[in-house]
C-alpha cells in the first residue's frame, strides 16, 4: 500500500532553473495539497485541489504552479527557482473535506 | 480566516510522567481539529481528530486530546510519556477543505 508518493526526495537547483515535484496517491482521494515546511515555521499551504481539473491557491502560491489532470497525480511546478524556495515540500491527500491528511515523505529542495 | 496557535516551541518531560502539548484555535464555523506527529526526515502522521461528539478524543499510541469550546483549545495529552514519543507535534484546524497548521511543538521525553 504505497499511499502518497513524492519524487524526487532531494534536489539541488541553480537560481533561475525550473523543475517539477511529482506527487501521486493510490487511495482515490479527491483532495490533494502541497505544503512547504520551513524551520520553525510550521507548514504553509501552496496550492490545493478538491478534484481532478480543479485547483486553487493557498497562502504562498507565488513562484509555483500546479495541475490536476487525474485523481491520482498533483505535480508542483517551480518556475525560475529562487533561494527563498529552499524548503521541504510535502504533498498530502484526504478523502473528504473533514478528513485527516495523508502525507508523503517530503522532497527537500535547495536553490543555490 | 482560521488559525492555530501552539504557544510552546518546546516541551520537556521525564519518561513516565504525563505530558500536555497545548493548542488553541480560531475558526468561524464548526471546528474540525487534528493532531499530527512528525519524526525526523519523515512526513506528518495523523494521531487523532475532533469532528463532533465527546470532548475527549482518543487516538494512536495512547494519545488523547481534550476539546474545550469555551477556551477554544484542543490540548494533546498522554498519561505516561515514553522516550519514543519524542518528536515534533502539529495541531491543525480544517475548514472549507483546507488545513491550517500551527508552528509545531518539539516534545522531548528524557529517560
Amino acid at each position: 500500500n504505497a499511499g502518497v508518493t513524492q519524487t524526487p526526495k532531494f534536489r539541488i537547483l541553480k537560481i533561475g532553473q525550473s523543475m517539477t515535484l511529482q506527487c501521486t496517491q493510490d487511495m482515490n482521494h479527491n483532495y490533494m495539497y502541497w505544503y512547504r515546511q520551513d524551520p520553525g515555521m510550521g507548514l504553509k499551504l501552496i496550492y490545493y485541489s478538491v478534484g481532478a481539473g480543479i485547483t486553487d491557491k493557498g497562502e504562498v502560491p507565488n513562484g509555483y504552479n500546479v495541475s490536476r489532470s487525474t485523481t491520482e497525480d498533483f505535480p508542483l511546478r517551480l518556475e525560475l527557482a529562487a533561494p527563498s524556495q529552499t524548503s521541504v515540500y510535502f504533498c498530502a491527500s484526504s478523502p473528504f473535506n473533514t478528513g485527516e491528511l495523508f502525507f508523503g515523505e517530503g522532497s527537500r529542495l535547495t536553490v543555490l | 480566516a482560521q488559525s492555530v496557535a501552539q504557544p510552546e516551541d518546546q516541551v520537556n518531560v521525564a519518561e513516565g510522567n504525563p505530558l500536555t502539548v497545548k493548542c488553541t484555535y480560531s475558526v468561524s464555523g464548526n471546528p474540525y481539529l487534528f493532531w499530527y506527529v512528525q519524526y525526523p526526515n519523515r512526513g506528518l502522521q495523523f494521531l487523532l481528530k475532533y469532528i463532533t461528539g465527546d470532548n475527549l478524543v482518543k487516538g494512536s499510541y495512547g494519545f488523547e486530546a481534550e476539546f474545550n469550546k469555551s477556551q477554544t483549545s484542543f490540548h494533546l495529552k498522554k498519561p505516561s510519556a515514553l522516550v519514543s514519543d519524542s518528536a515534533l507535534y502539529f495541531c491543525a484546524v480544517r475548514d472549507g477543505g483546507k488545513s491550517t497548521f500551527g508552528d509545531g511543538t518539539t516534545l522531548t521525553v528524557k529517560p
